[in-house]
């Protein structure tokens, strides 16, 4: 059975700052693994995702992610963070040849001026 | 491409009320999802469909709660009757399998039961 977890439900980081924010997955087979935002009274908007390809993904807005299969990780990353950037983001699993997506309980990205 | 689209955005209703909310999926898309949003449970799936057939609604949390898709562009979710504690947010998303089922959110329907 596939599962999310995320560390940490809140992030607090201040502006320029490298954000990290830690996404740990299970799956039992090869996974697509996916980060997406979520500003104030919007949808989810899909910021990247991994399909089996580089493990290193890139997306929009700055920010990437490695997919990690020895540590069952997919961790994202940009290096310096901006106002903007506050917002709440959802690490997700699929698995291929199924429907259905799993969503981490997500992690709230506080940036202080 | 208009994207998923749900109405409406917002509803108020009274306790009781039966509630429908609308939702039309990018078209070729052959998943949809039905999810609801809490302060205090996260984000919640409720049920999809895959080619239109209901293939799992183990998130459903009541009988008052239930879900059409009568063809590939629309679907609606009922609530009847409604109570305060329905109170949410409601996304519809619809995803494609020749997409690596990566989902596309609509705005939300933003429903308060008083």
């Amino acid at each position: 059975a596939q599962s999310v977890t995320q560390l940490g439900s809140h992030v607090s980081v201040s502006e320029g700052a490298l954000v990290l924010l830690r996404c740990n997955y299970s799956s039992s087979v090869p996974p697509y693994l996916f980060w997406y935002v979520q500003y104030p009274n919007q949808g989810l908007q899909l910021l990247l995702k991994y399909t089996s390809a580089a493990t290193l993904v890139k997306g929009i807005n700055g920010f990437e992610a490695e997919f990690k299969k020895s540590e069952t990780s997919f961790h994202l990353t940009k290096p310096s963070a901006h106002m903007s950037d506050a917002a709440e983001y959802f690490c997700a699993v699929s698995e291929g040849g199924g429907f259905k997506t799993i969503f981490g309980a997500g992690t709230r990205l506080f940036v202080k001026a | 491409d208009a994207g998923v689209i749900q109405s409406p955005r917002h509803e108020v209703t009274e306790m009781g009320q039966e509630v429908t909310l609308r939702c039309k999926p990018i078209s070729g898309h052959n998943s949809l999802f039905w999810y609801r949003q809490t302060m205090m449970r996260g984000l919640e799936l409720l049920i999809y469909f895959n080619n239109n057939v209901p293939i799992d609604d183990s998130g459903m949390p009541e009988d008052r709660f239930s879900a059409k898709m009568p063809n590939a562009s629309f679907s609606t979710l009922k609530i009847q009757p409604s109570e305060p504690r329905d109170s949410a947010v409601y996304f519809c998303a619809s995803s494609s399998t020749d997409r690596y089922n990566e989902q596309f959110f609509g705005p939300g329907t933003r429903l308060t039961v008083l």
